[in-house]
């Protein structure tokens, strides 16, 4: 069956742009997580959703990060007033229930110029 | 923050060859799981040990874990040319809703 997707697959944007980033999990999975992954570093939690609501928020790094998954299927993580700090590849994940492997879309690169 | 790191930060072998890997983490765990990077883009799922196993196996990949060391190995034998990639441990930290991330290995496998 099909995987997570995720789109775009490339973003380039200037500082101060506001991004979306939008990740569709694979079909019946409950549970749905994104990540950030900085160049030579292993991915680090953001945000996990359990169904339509976002269970721990801990890991969005400030204010200008928020996440919806609004019917309980497809994410978008929101990034306003975007910096260059801001550049990494995002990666969205999936998994039938929060005991589950979780499985990885191909990400969004987000470079911020 | 990541939770440990791997050992080595790069290796490099050649064909036919077997491959160690090592992971330490710092919290108590209920599984570490391993998944594999190419091109810095998608994580593919590889194996995952409970806390209460100390070895398992899954083709050529065997992977062990010492919860009184709070380390894990991954070993892939006769390694092949597209075997190359980044090779990340995960942890679960005690919790079942996030991963904790290694540093990564990242592995050449030169034909």
């Amino acid at each position: 069956g099909a995987g997570v997707s995720q789109t775009p697959s490339n973003k380039v944007t200037e500082k101060g742009k506001y991004v979306e980033l939008r990740c569709d999990p694979i079909s019946g999975h409950t549970a749905l997580y994104w990540y950030r992954q900085s160049l030579g570093q292993g991915p680090e939690f953001l945000i996990y959703f359990q169904g339509t609501g976002a269970a721990d928020d801990s890991g969005l790094p400030n204010d200008r990060f928020f996440a919806v998954r609004p019917e309980g299927s497809v994410s978008t993580l929101k990034i306003q007033r975007t910096e260059r700090g801001d550049s990494a590849v995002y990666l969205c994940a999936s998994s039938l229930t929060s005991k589950d492997t979780q499985y990885f879309g191909p990400g969004t690169r987000l470079t911020v110029l | 923050s990541q939770q440990g790191e791997e050992d080595p930060q790069a290796l490099s072998i050649q064909e036919g060859e077997n491959a160690t890997m090592n992971c330490s983490y710092k919290t108590s765990i209920n599984n570490l799981q391993w998944y594999r990077q190419n091109s810095g883009r998608g994580l593919v799922h590889l194996i995952l040990i409970r806390s209460n196993e100390r070895e398992k196996h899954s083709g050529r990949l065997r992977v062990t874990l010492d919860t009184s060391k709070k380390s894990s190995s991954l070993l892939i034998t006769a390694s092949r040319a597209a075997d190359t990639a980044s090779y990340f441990c995960a942890t679960d930290g005690g919790a079942t809703n996030k991963l904790i991330f290694g540093t990564g290995t990242l592995l050449a496998v030169q034909p």
